[in-house]
């Protein structure tokens, strides 16, 4: 069965800090990808980050990095230099023959 | 390029009714995916049409239903309205649906309210 933990329900983090979301995955397909989407107030998701199962170098994409530990199931996302605007809900997904989502963690950014 | 269209952005049903919500991808993907998001349930899939073809379903009922056109837009349908049935209706496309490598981008939902 295909399942997506993230056991962080909310987090705060201080303006300019980094913080590391968590997201643990199962599977057993061999080739998936691991996305990760920010949920503001407004409800629309916005796509950050991708890192595919077969990737070797973690990915990056401006102030985002995906901390992927393929042997441990898990790819976290690390936000540098936290800004206000950071704040909204983060969901981690895989994509294999379907997508799953995780449950998301709210983010705090406090000044 | 223009991102995902849905319409309408929001909604107001009774019980009973049915309503049919719409979605654009974006210009070149042939996948459209539905998600229904509650506070209570999270982000559940509803179903995927690729190429006018419903390829993955989610566990629904029948009361919920959707089809593709053949420039890629779609519609969901939900008859038989309960108050279970209002959440944020989210519309995803993607260039293949490949799951693995493919990126979806959302829409900015519809927000339907069931009273």
């Amino acid at each position: 069965a295909q399942k997506i933990t993230q056991t962080q329900p909310g987090m705060f983090v201080q303006e300019k800090e980094a913080v590391t979301l968590d997201c643990t995955y199962d599977t057993s397909d061999p080739s998936y990808g691991l996305f990760w989407y920010k949920q503001p107030s407004s409800g629309e998701m916005i796509f950050l980050i991708y890192q595919g199962s077969y990737d070797q170098q973690n990915a990056t994409e401006g102030r985002y990095s995906l901390n992927f530990q393929k042997a441990r199931k898990s790819a976290n996302l690390v936000i540098s230099a936290s800004q206000l605007g950071d704040s909204a809900m983060y969901f981690c997904a895989m994509g294999s023959w379907q997508f799953y989502f995780g449950t998301g963690t709210s983010l705090t950014v406090i000044p | 390029k223009a991102g995902v269209t849905q319409t309408p952005r929001y909604l107001i049903k009774t019980r009973g009714q049915q309503v049919t919500l719409s979605c654009s991808p974006i210009s070149g993907h042939r996948s459209v995916s539905w998600y229904q998001q509650t506070p209570g349930q999270g982000l559940q899939f509803l179903f995927e049409y690729f190429s006018e073809t419903q390829r993955n379903k989610g566990n629904f009922p029948g009361r919920f239903s959707g089809r593709q056109f053949s420039n890629s837009r779609s519609e969901m349908n939900v008859s038989t309205l309960e108050l279970g049935d209002s959440a944020l209706y989210l519309c995803a496309s993607s260039l293949t649906g490949t799951g693995s490598t493919d990126t979806q981008y959302f829409g900015p939902g519809t927000r339907l309210t069931v009273l």
